[in-house]
Formats: C-alpha cells, structure tokens, sequence
C-alpha cells in the first residue's frame, strides 16, 4: 500500500529565511513524487516533479526538493522565504505500476512573516 | 489550451436531494481523478478511471456517491440524498495515462458544493 506523510501541519517562517517542508512516503513499487501548491481559494497547481532522472528537482518559484530513497523521504526547500510563498503545499506521491491511485498528504500550511 | 472544466463552480442544495458534478478533462487525457477537499482539510481521494479499465472506486465514502466516465471523456460524479456532511469543494484532475513521463495532474477549480 501507498501513503504520504506531511510531518508538519504548520511551518511559519520569516521572510528571507528558509523553507523546509517534509514529507516522507511509503510505496510498494517506484513512485512517482510531486508538490503541489494551494493558495487562498485558488486551484491547485503543479511545483514539481520527480522523474527518477535526478534526485534533486528544481521547481517553479525556487523551490527545490530532493528524492532521497534510503530515507524514503521527498522534503521540499527552498533558501529564501517570500511573503507570497504564504500557501498550502501537497506532497503527492503515485505509484507507477498496479494502480495508479494517487495520494496526497495532508497538506503544510506555510506562514510567512515579514 | 483548454485545462479542466468543472461545472457548476458552486452548488447550493438541500438536504436529501440528488446533485450531479461535472467534469470535462483536457483533451487526450485518458486518467481522470476525483478528489474532496473539506474545509481545512487535504484533498481525500474519491475515484479514478483510466482508460477503458474498470475505475478505481476505493475512495468513495458511501453508495450514495457513484460516477461514470462516458466515451473516456467527460465525468459525472453524483450523490444521491445529500447530508451536510458532504459539503466540500470536490475536484476533478486529469492526466496523461501514467508512466508517460511521471504525467502530473492537472486540476479543475473544483465544485463548492454546500448542504443546507
């Protein structure tokens, strides 16, 4: 069985200090890991994802995470908070063989402050 | 392009009545998802349909809730005799089928469905 874990609820940081968001999964076979981003009534959009190409991904707005499979974990950075980064983030994680369900966290409510 | 089309955006009914959603993916798209979002709460998984196969109905709460997928395109979600209970933003996702290129889901705005 497959399953995500977000091990915060909520992170609140400064502006212009780190971002550290974690999340560790559990699979079956070779996931599939995704972040997704949610802010304040507004849809659901893609930050990155991961391919099996490279353990470390860039995604969108300088955000980064890296597949690390001995920690079975997929912990989303990034160096310096800005106050728009304030949102709800999703860890997703999909398996790739039998099915395809796919699972997200329960999600990290990220407080930025100025 | 087009993304996903939900409809309504917004459903206001009453207790005990039937409702229908709505969900149009992009186009060549063979997975589709639905997913409820309550509020404050994370996205739970309701059902997912990937081609011609029989759908993945494992998240579904109760028989109340059913969907279909006709011509592997446009999806219906129903519930029947609606409770409070049921009030969330239900999206619907769609990709390419899985394992073409770890295909991400592409999101709806979702329906915000309230029970009075």
């Amino acid at each position: 069985a497959q399953s995500v874990t977000q091990l915060d609820s909520h992170v609140s940081v400064s502006e212009g200090t780190p971002v550290l968001l974690r999340c560790n999964y559990s699979s079956s076979y070779s996931p599939s890991l995704f972040w997704y981003v949610q802010h304040p009534n507004k849809g659901l959009q893609l930050l990155l994802k991961y391919t099996s190409a490279a353990t470390l991904v860039k995604g969108i707005n300088g955000f980064e995470a890296e597949f690390k499979k001995s920690e079975t974990s997929f912990h989303l950075t990034k160096p310096s908070a800005h106050m728009s980064d304030a949102a709800e983030y999703f860890c997703v994680v999909r398996m790739d063989t039998g099915g395809f369900k796919t699972i997200f966290g329960a999600g990290t409510r990220l407080f930025v402050k100025a | 392009g087009a993304g996903v089309s939900q409809s309504p955006s917004n459903k206001v009914t009453e207790k005990g009545k039937d409702v229908e959603l709505r969900c149009d993916p992009i186009s060549g798209h063979t997975a589709l998802y639905w997913y409820r979002q309550s509020l404050g709460q994370g996205l739970e998984f309701l059902i997912y349909f990937q081609g011609n196969s029989a759908p993945d109905k494992s998240g579904l709460p109760s028989d109340r809730f059913s969907a279909e997928r006709t011509g592997g395109s446009v999806s219906t979600l129903t519930i029947q005799r609606t409770q409070q209970e049921d009030s969330a933003v239900y999206l619907c996702a769609s990709s390419l089928a899985p394992g073409q290129g770890n295909s991400p889901l592409h999101f709806g705005n979702g329906t915000r469905l309230t029970v009075t």
